[in-house]
């Protein structure tokens, strides 16, 4: 069964560096979301993108996150200048577009801001 | 985004059947039901939905409230494997969204051998 991959698993950085989590969603989808989990707490939806745009973002997607489809297979979330409060599981997930076809996540990447 | 209300916590013992309650006394009429579940260190996993009728498949089965205000997921015999946090959401109908999913805490079932 195809699967949503994400790299790194882990990504340790310094803060202030810029990062990039990458995701390779399933192949035929067509809605890509990055979702983050902060140790110990919700699963909270950051952005949900389409047709090489963003559909709707949160709160927490600020001016420091941006998303990317650069070559029509990956998708990628970009942190600018990363905080400690964003060290977190990041979990990508696509969806074939239907309003019920389910989300298909990725086993995420963790990143540790020191 | 309609919200929907779990208990924290619930454990069962392997091999019997587990009932997952879940409130939704504001849900409306289009939104439809969904269960995943996150199993530990992983991302979250579909494992059904459902609008009004009950729905069954291979992982689960989902019992609907005639009013729509409550369902249960049914997991008719748990293993070990089944230790997860599951969560009921209401689909977010809205295809400018991408018709996302908000997560709550969940329900946290422990399964004992």
């Amino acid at each position: 069964e195809p699967e949503v991959t994400q790299t790194p698993s882990h990504q340790v950085t310094q803060m202030g560096q810029e990062v990039i989590l990458r995701c390779v969603p399933i192949s035929n989808h067509l809605y890509f979301y990055w979702y983050r989990q902060i140790l110990g707490q919700k699963v909270e939806f950051l952005v949900s993108f389409y047709n090489n745009e963003i559909s709707e973002k949160s709160e927490i997607f600020d001016d420091q996150f941006s998303v990317e489809r650069p070559d029509g297979s990956n998708f990628t979330l970009k942190i600018r200048s990363t905080k400690l409060e964003d060290s977190a599981m990041y979990f990508c997930a696509s969806s074939p577009g239907r309003r019920n076809s389910p989300l298909h996540f990725g086993n995420g990447t963790r990143l540790t801001v020191t | 985004d309609a919200k929907t209300t779990q208990p924290n916590s619930m454990e069962s013992n392997e091999e019997e059947p587990v009932h997952l309650p879940c409130n939704h006394s504001t849900i409306s009429g289009t939104d439809y039901i969904h269960w995943y579940r996150q199993l530990p260190s992983q991302g979250p996993e579909y494992v059904i939905h459902g609008l009004t009728s009950n729905v069954n498949n291979r992982m689960a089965s989902l019992a609907i409230a005639e009013d729509r205000k409550s369902s249960t997921l049914i997991l008719h015999r748990a293993t070990l494997r089944d230790a997860a946090v599951y969560y009921c959401i209401l689909r977010d109908p809205r295809p400018d969204s991408n018709y996302k999913l908000t997560f709550g805490k969940g329900t946290l079932l422990t399964v004992n051998p």
